[in-house]
C-alpha cells in the first residue's frame, strides 16, 4: 500500500534560520507531489508542484523553494526564515494511475518561527 | 480558473442532529469535487469525492453530498451527528487531469454540542 511521510512533525525555528522540510512516499513511482501551507482561518495555500524529477513549478513568490532529487522524495527549504513562514505545511501525492483526480496528504508539519 | 467558497468559518450542531455544510463552486472545465476532513494536527483525509456518473456520492462516516450543477453546489450532509465529527472540513475543486490543481475552499469548523 501507499503511505506518505513527513517530517519532522513540529519545528519551532528562529528568524533568519535555514528550513528544510521532508516528504517521502512509498509504494508508488512517478508520482506529483505538492506542498501546501495551512494559515488559521486561511485554508489552504498551493506552494509548489512537481511532476518529476528536477521539475518544480512555483504557485506563488516567497521565501521558500522545493526540490525533487528522487522521484519519491520532495524537499521544502528556506535561506532565511521569516515570521511570516509560520503555519502547517502538508505534502500531497497524486497517483498517477486510475483517475487522476485525488491528491493523498501526509501528516504535516507544524512550523513555528520565532 | 477555479474557486471555492466555503460560507462561514463554524457550524455548530447537537448531536444526533443533521450536519450540512456548505460548499459552491466555481470552474471553466467540467469539476471534480471532493470534501476533505481534518482532525487537529493531522493531514487531510479524503471524505468523499464526485468525479462523473451519479450527483449523490456517498463517502465514510455516514456523510454524503451531491453535486448540483445549475446551483454550482456540493454541500456534505450527514443525517445524525457524533461527537467523532467534530473536526475541520475543507471542499475543493479541480479539472480533469493529472495535471489538473486542486483549490480549497478557506474550510469550516464543525462543533458538535452532547
Amino acid at each position: 500500500s501507499q503511505t506518505i511521510h513527513q517530517w519532522p512533525a513540529t519545528l519551532v525555528q528562529p528568524v533568519g534560520s535555514p528550513l528544510s522540510l521532508e516528504c517521502t512516499v512509498e509504494g508508488t513511482s512517478n508520482p506529483n507531489l505538492y506542498w501546501y501551507r495551512q494559515a488559521a482561518g486561511r485554508g489552504l495555500q498551493l506552494l509548489f508542484y512537481s511532476v518529476g524529477i528536477g521539475q518544480i513549478s512555483s504557485e506563488v513568490p516567497q521565501n521558500l523553494s522545493a526540490s525533487r532529487p528522487q522521484d519519491r522524495q520532495f524537499i521544502l527549504s528556506s535561506k532565511k526564515l521569516l515570521l511570516s513562514d509560520s503555519g502547517f505545511y502538508l505534502c500531497a501525492w497524486l497517483p498517477l494511475a486510475g483517475g487522476y483526480e485525488t491528491q493523498y496528504f501526509g501528516p504535516g508539519t507544524r512550523l513555528l518561527v520565532l | 480558473a477555479q474557486s471555492v467558497t466555503q460560507l462561514g468559518s463554524h457550524v455548530s450542531v447537537s448531536e444526533g442532529a443533521l450536519v450540512l455544510l456548505r460548499c459552491n463552486y466555481s470552474s471553466s472545465v467540467p469539476p471534480y469535487l471532493f470534501w476533505y476532513v481534518q482532525y487537529p494536527n493531522q493531514g487531510l483525509q479524503l471524505l468523499l469525492k464526485y468525479t462523473t456518473g451519479a450527483t449523490l456520492v456517498k463517502g465514510i462516516n455516514g456523510f454524503e453530498a451531491e453535486f448540483k450543477k445549475s446551483e454550482t453546489s456540493f454541500h456534505l450532509t450527514k443525517p445524525s451527528a457524533h461527537m467523532s465529527d467534530a473536526a475541520e472540513y475543507f471542499c475543493a475543486v479541480s479539472g480533469s487531469g493529472a495535471n489538473s490543481k486542486l483549490t480549497f475552499g478557506k474550510g469550516i469548523t464543525l462543533s458538535v454540542r452532547p
